[in-house]
């Protein structure tokens, strides 16, 4: 089955502040994405990456940045967190091409006071 | 989002009763997927597809493949654990837009 952890499980930040939330799979998938999903939305696409090195933009990238280091681990940087900045963000990791069926972890719930 | 329409947005169901959820979408789509979110927020992947039907167990999928501007889920013989918010994500060039749920609760 495969594993996608994210942590923190919740976070609370202020407004300015630089917020780091990391994502880790170890099924050697290639492709990792960051949603975030607000109350009552679907899931909105903020940034992916087809493997270590590469990152790209999303529908809605501003004020995010991403990070992919290596295969397992790919982050999301908020360098000056804002209140509209509030969500649960997801991660996901898929294998690419005609098998790319999603795993998502659990979510991290970010509070920006 | 708006490339991705779901319907509907809400739908409850009596246990043992069959119903259908549909998403259109407002351009040709390569693939589609379902999820389920539970209460607690997690999301599980229900069905891929390229094109087509799948089935498992008592859900089933489909995947117009002459024009890919749509799919359904059928649920059938509903059950109390079916409840929960159902999302289609459909892909276009590489990126997944996901719609905005249906909320299904299932009653006794």
């Amino acid at each position: 089955e495969a594993a996608v952890t994210q942590s923190p499980r919740n976070k609370v930040a202020v407004t300015g502040g630089k917020v780091t939330l990391s994502c880790n799979q170890t099924n050697n998938h290639n492709n990792m994405y960051w949603y975030r999903q607000d109350t009552g939305h679907g899931l909105r696409l903020i940034h992916y990456s087809y493997g270590a090195g590469s990152t790209e933009k999303g529908d809605i990238p501003d004020g995010y940045k991403a990070s992919r280091p290596s295969q397992e681990n790919f982050s999301l940087i908020l360098e000056l967190a804002t209140p509209s900045q509030t969500s649960v963000y997801f991660c996901a990791s898929g294998g690419g091409g005609d098998a790319e069926t999603l795993y998502f972890g659990s979510g991290t719930r970010l509070t920006v006071l | 989002g708006d490339q991705v329409e779901q319907s509907p947005s809400a739908l409850s169901l009596h246990e043992g009763t069959d119903s259908a959820l549909r998403c259109n979408f407002t351009t040709t789509m390569r693939s589609v997927q379902w999820f389920r979110q539970n209460s607690r927020g997690s999301l599980i992947s229900l069905f891929y597809l390229a094109s087509g039907t799948k089935e498992n167990g008592r859900l089933k999928s489909a995947f117009d493949s002459k024009e890919r501007r749509y799919s359904t889920l059928h649920i059938r013989d509903a059950q109390l654990e079916d409840s929960g918010t159902y999302f289609c994500a459909a892909e276009e060039t590489g990126k997944l837009t996901f719609g905005d749920g249906t909320v299904l609760t299932v009653k006794p």
